[in-house]
């Protein structure tokens, strides 16, 4: 049974590009949400997705959108990169109901010049 | 405000021996906790959840403590190993704020052989 999965692994880009990430849920859930985790610090929620709709939100411009595809997959997209985007972004799945277990995927690692 | 900290940045300890991490947390609206271990390159690994209606729970090896009164939580590792060596976060989550995790800045455990 596979974990959460994201790719790329890593990627630079240079400030005012654009980047797209993505993240496939664990086996039998339907709920995905993304994290920022800035070096030596804890993840920060960014927003989440179920049912193909953004359901909740953290506090990041609206540069930072997203998306759920029909098969729960989900994509995370940045525009106009800043060099304080530079971070780790985590993927996590769970089912749908509140409060239950959100596993982690390993990352995509963005470096931002 | 809301917020999710822990007491001490960096806890080094003797394998074979227990390790204690803490963790304050500020709303007391919070209902649900967890404990995330994170090594590096890796994203955040569940390691056991308590619910606000609980004071104590097990799993193997690790233990953890909520203290509502004091708005306290502890994840107690038993016999520590070398490969619990990680930063250990713990994260809050509110019902009323949907599946949002609230995470605090993390702890390093080092384990010395």
């Amino acid at each position: 049974d596979a974990g959460v999965t994201q790719s790329p692994t890593h990627l630079i880009k240079t400030r005012g590009q654009q980047v797209t990430l993505r993240c496939s849920p664990k086996s039998g859930h339907d709920t995905v949400s993304w994290y920022q985790q800035a070096l030596g610090q804890g993840p920060q929620f960014i927003f989440q997705y179920y049912e193909e709709e953004e359901r909740q939100r953290g506090n990041f411009p609206d540069r930072f959108s997203g998306h759920q595809f029909p098969n729960y997959s989900s994509e995370l997209n940045v525009n106009a990169l800043l060099l304080g985007d530079s971070a780790l972004y985590l993927c996590a799945s769970s089912t749908g109901t509140v409060q239950e277990t959100q596993y982690f995927g390993p990352g995509t690692r963005l470096l931002v010049l | 405000g809301e917020s999710v900290g822990l007491h001490l940045p960096t806890l080094s300890v003797q394998e074979g021996d227990n390790s204690i991490i803490n963790c304050a947390y500020s709303n007391s609206a919070s209902d649900y906790f967890i404990w995330y271990k994170q090594e590096s390159g890796k994203g955040p690994q569940f390691i056991i959840d308590i619910r606000s209606n609980m004071d104590k729970r097990q799993g193997q090896r690790v233990t953890v403590l909520l203290n509502k009164t004091v708005k306290h939580l502890s994840l107690q590792i038993a016999a520590t190993q070398p490969g619990d060596s990680a930063v250990y976060f713990c994260a809050e989550n509110k019902r009323a704020a949907g599946n949002k995790l609230t995470f605090g800045g993390g702890t390093r455990v080092l384990v010395k052989p």
